[in-house]
């Protein structure tokens, strides 16, 4: 079965610093790997998608995320992070035709940004 | 509408009782996803609609779980004789059809959060 995982429950850093929250795929097949950000009271919200091509895509907010085929991680990226980046980030993952409707998503990693 | 749509916003029950949520997806997305959010875990899947039709019910933990979708849009999660580990957050959400350009990009509504007691 296709599945993700978030190593860290918690990332803490400061604001204008570098951001970096982790996620490893275990997968059959070629990964379709997402990510969606949610905020207090708020639904998920899409951040971007690797399907296929470059491995640096790039997202919404200065979001990106690097997929490296030979460490199964997807991990996504901020240069500058922001305090209203703090929120909770999951990796999800899509299942393989034809249930390819289907996404399993991580734990979630709670980020919080300190001014 | 401009949004994802889940009524009510929080729901408080009593063990044995009957709960309906109701998801209202943006217009024009034929897809249509329920989930399940336990704290502290990622969302896990629950049922999938295209257009009318419960295409995967497969993630429904039992037989107390059902839902529709009698016109294609509107959806209605039903939970029967509620437990106390029924107790989560239930998200909605909606999509364009299986193999549209952008299908796997899920719009999520806030989600309903059920207490039960």
């Amino acid at each position: 079965a296709q599945s993700v995982a978030q190593p860290e429950d918690q990332v803490n850093v400061a604001e204008g610093n570098p951001l970096t929250v982790k996620c490893t795929y275990s997968v059959s097949g070629n990964p379709y790997l997402f990510w969606y950000v949610q905020y207090p009271n708020r639904g998920l919200q899409f951040l971007l998608k690797y399907i296929t091509g470059d491995n640096l895509v790039k997202g919404s907010y200065g979001f990106e995320a690097e997929f490296n085929k030979s460490q199964t991680s997807f991990h996504l990226k901020k240069p500058s992070a922001l305090v209203s980046d703090s929120a909770l980030y999951f990796c999800a993952v899509r299942d393989i035709p034809p249930n390819d409707y289907k996404l399993s998503f991580g734990a979630g990693t709670t980020v919080t940004v300190r001014a | 509408g401009a949004g994802v749509s889940q009524t009510p916003s929080n729901k408080v029950t009593e063990k044995g009782k009957y709960v309906e949520l109701r998801c209202d997806p943006i217009s024009g997305h034929t897809a249509l996803y329920w989930y399940r959010q336990s704290l502290g875990q990622g969302p896990e899947f629950l049922i999938y609609f295209q257009g009318t039709g419960a295409a995967d019910d497969s993630g429904l933990p039992n037989d107390r779980f059902f839902a529709v979708r009698p016109e294609g849009s509107v959806s209605t999660l039903k939970i029967q004789r509620t437990e106390r580990g029924d107790s989560a957050v239930y998200l909605c959400a909606s999509s364009l059809g299986q193999g549209a350009p952008g299908a796997n990009v899920l719009t999520f509504g806030a989600g309903s959060r059920l207490t039960v007691l």
